[in-house]
């Protein structure tokens, strides 16, 4: 069935190292993906997007890398700081006009270490 | 410019009563989606609406419904709440339709017993 999934639950990564957070999608014919941040007691945060026909975006400190061949996405947080400790989603948006919906992954907890 | 505002932020209520939460979007964003988050199932699109219209629906049942109104505020409905329904439920605004850059509220906390 379709489904966007997260490799990895929880994700502890020390102070000033780079995150990778990872994510597999099933549906080729998903035409964005995005990437959310949750912190405890907020709503998700949009990070970055990028189109399917995008093989990498780069952000403030984030990059996100699309690979089409293998249905892979990831996100990549260069220089982690505590305040990056949170729940990260991705999700992909698919449809035609009217039809589009987004099906999120469960999320990967991502823990700075100080 | 103020956020998304999403009231009340907790609520309980007993299997099979029906509730009501809003959500007041971005100013200026004229687009609301709604979304269910739960541990199990994770984050779950139900709606989105548009200029007063429904223009998009996940797999939900028929026991949840929304509307938009004039001003852009949304409210979802559940009805006949069952213990499953016990979740965070999220709305985003967005300014337009299909717009993929969505801004979250804070959502509304729902315990259903």
């Amino acid at each position: 069935g379709e489904s966007v999934g997260l490799h990895l639950p929880t994700l502890s990564v020390q102070e000033g190292d780079n995150s990778i957070i990872n994510c597999a999608y099933s549906n080729s014919a998903s035409d964005y993906f995005i990437w959310y941040k949750q912190e405890s007691g907020k709503g998700p945060q949009f990070i970055i997007d990028i189109r399917s026909n995008m093989d990498k975006r780069q952000g403030q400190r984030v990059t996100v890398l699309l690979n089409k061949t293998v249905k892979h996405l990831s996100l990549q947080i260069a220089a982690t700081q505590p305040g990056d400790s949170a729940v990260y989603f991705c999700a992909e948006n698919k449809g035609t006009s009217g039809t589009y919906k987004y099906i999120f992954g469960t999320g990967t907890r991502l823990k700075v270490l100080a | 410019k103020a956020g998304v505002t999403q009231t009340p932020r907790y609520l309980i209520k007993t299997r099979g009563q029906q509730v009501t939460l809003s959500c007041s979007p971005i100013s200026g964003h004229r687009s609301v989606s709604w979304y269910q988050q739960t541990p199990g199932q994770g984050l779950q699109f139900l709606f989105e609406y548009f200029s007063e219209t429904q223009r998009n629906k996940g797999n939900f049942p028929g026991r949840f419904s929304g509307r938009q109104f004039s001003n852009s505020r949304s409210e979802m409905n559940v009805s006949t709440l069952e213990l499953g329904d016990s979740a965070l439920y999220l709305c985003a605004s967005s300014l337009a339709w299909s717009s993929y850059e969505q801004y979250f509220g804070p959502g509304t906390r729902l315990t259903v017993t």
